[in-house]
């Protein structure tokens, strides 16, 4: 079945240094999005991306979204401890409007 | 108040039990979403509805049963709880237009032992 993954699982990064999470979709998406779950909370969205080669910024966080539109990235430059949390991507499910999540990558910012 | 409110925050209970996890919105949305989160496995759909009248089985459904009462109402039941339903329930809502982004409740943790 359509599946979306995400690397790494996990990322410890010191404060200011930046972190990448990437998300690879089976099949080609109408369009991703990005969601921010901070400990103990509940996921938050954060953007959609829907154009082939879409980039996207909100302050120090870029995110991508793959020419074939099967996958995309989450970039935070210069990582803050407010950034501590999982991001999650997700994608409609068989071209529908169910989103299909990806397993998240959980942040950890050492101060 | 929270526009997505979940009922109970937190449940424990026991192999065999019925149990009832509510979902209320103030969001005026038509579209409803039960979760569930497994740490490792991100978030799975177990049904969603697109309207009063709509009910459908998501990726997890075995074990699990929705009632939409109202627009603003989604309630997931779980009939006979088993150990491995243990886990974090997420309702989420959406409005109608396209992939909507999904507007989360605080969670629901049922523990069944």
């Amino acid at each position: 079945g359509q599946q979306v993954m995400q690397i790494p699982q996990y990322q410890h990064v010191q404060e200011g240094e930046d972190f990448t999470t990437y998300c690879n979709s089976s099949t080609t998406l109408s369009n991703i999005q990005w969601y921010k779950q901070r400990p103990g909370g509940h996921p938050v969205f954060l953007i959609q991306l829907v154009k082939s080669g879409e980039v996207k910024k909100q302050k120090r966080l870029t995110f991508q979204f793959g020419e074939a539109k099967k996958n995309s990235s989450l970039h935070i430059t210069a990582t803050q401890t407010t950034d501590v949390g999982t991001y999650f991507c997700a994608g409609p499910m068989d071209s529908s409007y169910k989103l299909i999540f990806g397993s998240g990558t959980r942040l950890l910012v050492r101060p | 108040d929270a526009d997505v409110t979940q009922t109970p925050r937190n449940r424990i209970t026991k192999t065999g039990k019925r149990i009832m996890l509510e979902c209320s919105q103030t969001k005026g949305h038509d579209r409803m979403y039960w979760y569930r989160q497994d740490p490792g496995l991100g978030l799975q759909l177990i049904y969603y509805s697109f309207d009063v009248k709509d009910i459908n089985k998501g990726e997890i459904s075995d074990g699990y049963s929705v009632s939409r009462q109202a627009q603003a109402k989604f309630s997931l039941s779980l009939e006979s709880a088993i150990p491995n339903q243990t886990a974090l329930y997420f309702c989420a809502t959406s409005d109608g237009f396209g992939t909507g982004e999904l507007f989360f409740g605080e969670g629901s943790r049922l523990t069944v032992l």
